[in-house]
Protein backbone atom coordinates (compact mmCIF):
# COMPACT_ATOMS: atom_id res chain seq x y z
CA UNK A 1 0.00 0.00 0.00
CA UNK A 2 0.75 3.66 0.03
CA UNK A 3 1.15 6.09 2.97
CA UNK A 4 2.49 9.61 2.70
CA UNK A 5 2.48 11.93 5.35
CA UNK A 6 2.99 15.60 6.19
CA UNK A 7 2.17 18.41 8.95
CA UNK A 8 -1.30 18.87 9.01
CA UNK A 9 -0.54 22.59 9.48
CA UNK A 10 2.25 25.22 9.58
CA UNK A 11 2.18 28.49 10.14
CA UNK A 12 4.80 31.27 8.91
CA UNK A 13 5.62 35.33 8.75
CA UNK A 14 5.31 36.98 5.56
CA UNK A 15 8.79 37.14 3.77
CA UNK A 16 10.11 33.97 5.44
CA UNK A 17 10.83 31.17 4.06
CA UNK A 18 8.90 28.16 5.07
CA UNK A 19 9.53 24.01 4.32
CA UNK A 20 6.93 21.92 3.48
CA UNK A 21 7.93 18.69 4.43
CA UNK A 22 6.68 15.31 2.94
CA UNK A 23 7.90 11.54 3.70
CA UNK A 24 6.35 8.11 1.93
CA UNK A 25 6.23 4.69 1.54
CA UNK A 26 5.12 3.22 -1.59
CA UNK A 27 5.19 0.16 -3.63
CA UNK A 28 6.73 1.94 -6.71
CA UNK A 29 8.13 5.45 -7.15
CA UNK A 30 7.71 7.42 -10.48
CA UNK A 31 7.69 10.91 -9.47
CA UNK A 32 6.59 13.34 -6.56
CA UNK A 33 3.96 16.01 -7.53
CA UNK A 34 3.60 19.14 -4.95
CA UNK A 35 0.06 20.85 -5.62
CA UNK A 36 -1.20 23.98 -3.93
CA UNK A 37 -4.90 24.38 -3.15
CA UNK A 38 -6.45 27.71 -1.92
CA UNK A 39 -9.64 27.37 -0.72
CA UNK A 40 -12.77 26.46 -2.44
CA UNK A 41 -10.36 25.63 -5.30
CA UNK A 42 -9.11 23.17 -7.83
CA UNK A 43 -5.76 21.98 -7.31
CA UNK A 44 -2.65 23.55 -9.16
CA UNK A 45 0.21 22.31 -10.31
CA UNK A 46 3.43 23.25 -8.33
CA UNK A 47 6.60 21.08 -9.09
CA UNK A 48 7.29 17.68 -10.06
CA UNK A 49 10.49 15.60 -8.62
CA UNK A 50 11.40 12.13 -10.55
CA UNK A 51 15.74 12.29 -9.42
CA UNK A 52 17.30 13.13 -6.02
CA UNK A 53 17.79 16.68 -5.85
CA UNK A 54 16.59 20.15 -6.29
CA UNK A 55 14.23 21.95 -8.48
CA UNK A 56 14.00 25.20 -8.41
CA UNK A 57 10.85 27.73 -9.42
CA UNK A 58 11.29 30.79 -8.85
CA UNK A 59 10.17 31.28 -4.92
CA UNK A 60 9.20 27.47 -4.79
CA UNK A 61 11.91 24.88 -4.89
CA UNK A 62 11.78 21.40 -4.39
CA UNK A 63 13.58 18.62 -3.09
CA UNK A 64 13.99 14.98 -3.37
CA UNK A 65 15.33 12.07 -1.91
CA UNK A 66 14.47 8.58 -3.26
CA UNK A 67 16.23 6.92 -0.54
CA UNK A 68 15.01 8.23 2.54
CA UNK A 69 11.70 8.58 0.71
CA UNK A 70 11.68 12.26 2.05
CA UNK A 71 10.72 15.69 -0.17
CA UNK A 72 10.27 19.04 0.43
CA UNK A 73 8.89 21.84 -0.57
CA UNK A 74 10.71 25.33 0.36
CA UNK A 75 8.34 28.65 -0.65
CA UNK A 76 10.42 31.41 -0.17
CA UNK A 77 9.84 35.51 0.41
CA UNK A 78 6.42 34.39 1.56
CA UNK A 79 3.76 36.22 0.46
CA UNK A 80 -0.29 36.36 1.94
CA UNK A 81 -1.41 34.88 -1.29
CA UNK A 82 0.54 31.76 -0.36
CA UNK A 83 -2.01 30.91 2.52
CA UNK A 84 -3.13 27.88 0.87
CA UNK A 85 -2.95 23.76 1.30
CA UNK A 86 0.15 22.07 0.10
CA UNK A 87 0.05 18.40 -1.35
CA UNK A 88 2.13 16.13 -1.92
CA UNK A 89 1.88 13.25 -4.39
CA UNK A 90 3.23 10.24 -5.69
CA UNK A 91 2.93 8.43 -9.14
CA UNK A 92 3.63 4.70 -8.13
CA UNK A 93 3.99 2.92 -11.57
CA UNK A 94 4.95 3.56 -14.74
CA UNK A 95 3.06 6.22 -17.10
CA UNK A 96 0.98 8.85 -16.44
CA UNK A 97 -2.17 6.53 -16.41
CA UNK A 98 -1.00 5.47 -13.25
CA UNK A 99 -2.81 7.09 -10.35
CA UNK A 100 -1.23 9.87 -7.87
CA UNK A 101 -1.41 9.25 -4.10
CA UNK A 102 -1.60 12.18 -2.06
CA UNK A 103 -0.73 13.40 1.26
CA UNK A 104 -3.59 14.81 3.39
CA UNK A 105 -2.27 17.90 2.73
CA UNK A 106 -0.48 20.58 4.93
CA UNK A 107 -2.40 24.04 5.46
CA UNK A 108 -0.40 26.86 5.45
CA UNK A 109 -1.46 30.68 6.98
CA UNK A 110 0.84 33.23 6.28
CA UNK A 111 0.83 35.83 8.67
CA UNK A 112 1.26 39.44 7.95
CA UNK B 1 -4.83 26.19 -20.84
CA UNK B 2 -6.19 22.85 -19.88
CA UNK B 3 -9.82 23.57 -18.64
CA UNK B 4 -11.17 21.07 -17.00
CA UNK B 5 -15.15 21.65 -16.09
CA UNK B 6 -17.27 20.23 -13.67
CA UNK B 7 -21.14 20.93 -14.28
CA UNK B 8 -22.27 21.63 -10.86
CA UNK B 9 -20.49 23.60 -8.18
CA UNK B 10 -22.94 22.91 -5.53
CA UNK B 11 -25.31 19.84 -5.70
CA UNK B 12 -28.15 18.85 -3.18
CA UNK B 13 -29.71 15.22 -3.55
CA UNK B 14 -32.01 12.91 -1.38
CA UNK B 15 -30.69 9.40 0.17
CA UNK B 16 -31.48 6.97 -2.32
CA UNK B 17 -31.35 9.06 -5.76
CA UNK B 18 -29.19 8.67 -8.73
CA UNK B 19 -26.55 11.09 -9.37
CA UNK B 20 -24.40 12.13 -12.27
CA UNK B 21 -21.56 14.32 -11.61
CA UNK B 22 -19.81 15.13 -15.47
CA UNK B 23 -16.74 16.29 -16.31
CA UNK B 24 -15.45 17.93 -19.70
CA UNK B 25 -11.81 18.47 -20.62
CA UNK B 26 -10.37 20.48 -23.63
CA UNK B 27 -7.34 18.83 -24.17
CA UNK B 28 -7.71 16.19 -25.96
CA UNK B 29 -5.97 13.85 -22.80
CA UNK B 30 -6.87 10.58 -22.98
CA UNK B 31 -6.67 10.27 -19.22
CA UNK B 32 -9.17 11.35 -16.84
CA UNK B 33 -9.94 10.58 -12.79
CA UNK B 34 -12.44 10.99 -10.19
CA UNK B 35 -11.00 11.97 -6.48
CA UNK B 36 -12.87 12.95 -3.62
CA UNK B 37 -11.77 15.13 -0.94
CA UNK B 38 -12.46 15.03 2.62
CA UNK B 39 -10.91 17.04 5.70
CA UNK B 40 -7.83 15.01 7.27
CA UNK B 41 -8.08 11.92 4.40
CA UNK B 42 -6.85 14.07 1.50
CA UNK B 43 -7.80 13.01 -2.45
CA UNK B 44 -9.13 9.54 -2.93
CA UNK B 45 -9.02 8.40 -6.21
CA UNK B 46 -12.61 6.63 -6.93
CA UNK B 47 -12.14 5.67 -10.67
CA UNK B 48 -9.70 6.77 -13.42
CA UNK B 49 -10.03 6.14 -17.33
CA UNK B 50 -6.42 6.12 -19.91
CA UNK B 51 -8.97 5.23 -23.30
CA UNK B 52 -12.68 5.70 -24.16
CA UNK B 53 -14.80 3.41 -22.77
CA UNK B 54 -11.92 1.88 -20.37
CA UNK B 55 -12.15 2.64 -16.61
CA UNK B 56 -10.22 1.26 -13.88
CA UNK B 57 -11.28 1.02 -9.96
CA UNK B 58 -9.13 3.17 -7.92
CA UNK B 59 -8.76 3.02 -4.03
CA UNK B 60 -12.28 3.69 -2.94
CA UNK B 61 -15.01 2.65 -6.25
CA UNK B 62 -17.84 0.75 -3.69
CA UNK B 63 -20.92 3.05 -4.34
CA UNK B 64 -19.64 4.51 -7.12
CA UNK B 65 -19.84 3.63 -11.11
CA UNK B 66 -17.95 5.69 -14.28
CA UNK B 67 -18.87 6.40 -18.04
CA UNK B 68 -16.31 7.41 -20.87
CA UNK B 69 -18.67 6.97 -23.93
CA UNK B 70 -16.05 10.09 -25.31
CA UNK B 71 -12.75 10.99 -24.89
CA UNK B 72 -13.47 14.53 -23.58
CA UNK B 73 -16.18 13.75 -21.13
CA UNK B 74 -15.75 11.49 -17.59
CA UNK B 75 -19.02 10.95 -15.50
CA UNK B 76 -19.38 9.83 -12.31
CA UNK B 77 -22.46 7.87 -11.19
CA UNK B 78 -23.49 7.17 -7.51
CA UNK B 79 -26.40 4.57 -8.41
CA UNK B 80 -28.01 5.79 -4.95
CA UNK B 81 -26.68 7.98 -2.52
CA UNK B 82 -26.24 7.66 0.65
CA UNK B 83 -24.93 10.36 3.48
CA UNK B 84 -21.54 8.92 3.63
CA UNK B 85 -20.82 10.15 0.37
CA UNK B 86 -21.31 14.10 0.85
CA UNK B 87 -18.25 14.87 -0.11
CA UNK B 88 -15.84 17.20 -2.71
CA UNK B 89 -15.80 15.50 -5.78
CA UNK B 90 -12.71 16.76 -8.40
CA UNK B 91 -12.30 15.83 -11.96
CA UNK B 92 -9.16 15.79 -12.94
CA UNK B 93 -7.30 14.87 -16.51
CA UNK B 94 -3.49 14.30 -18.06
CA UNK B 95 -1.80 13.70 -20.67
CA UNK B 96 -0.86 10.08 -22.39
CA UNK B 97 0.61 7.01 -20.32
CA UNK B 98 4.12 7.62 -21.55
CA UNK B 99 5.07 10.48 -19.27
CA UNK B 100 5.37 10.00 -15.92
CA UNK B 101 6.05 13.77 -15.22
CA UNK B 102 2.64 14.50 -16.96
CA UNK B 103 0.79 16.61 -14.00
CA UNK B 104 -2.63 16.59 -13.39
CA UNK B 105 -5.14 19.08 -14.28
CA UNK B 106 -8.06 19.46 -12.09
CA UNK B 107 -11.87 20.71 -12.72
CA UNK B 108 -13.02 23.39 -9.48
CA UNK B 109 -15.19 19.95 -8.11
CA UNK B 110 -18.35 19.99 -7.17
CA UNK B 111 -19.61 19.79 -3.44
CA UNK B 112 -22.08 17.45 -2.91
CA UNK B 113 -24.30 17.23 -0.01
CA UNK B 114 -26.62 14.04 0.45
CA UNK B 115 -29.20 14.38 2.97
Amino acid sequence: GQNIDQPTEMTATEGAIVQINCTYQTSGFNGLFWYQQHAGEAPTFLSYNVLDGLEEKGRFSSFLSRSKGYSYLLLKELQMKDSASYLCAVRDGAGSARQLTFGSGTQLTVLP
Amino acid sequence: DVKVTQSSRYLVKRTGEKVFLECVQDMDHENMFWYRQDPGLGLRLIYFSYDVKMKEKGDIPEGYSVSREKKERFSLILESASTNQTSMYLCASSLTGDRNNSPLHFGNGTRLTVT
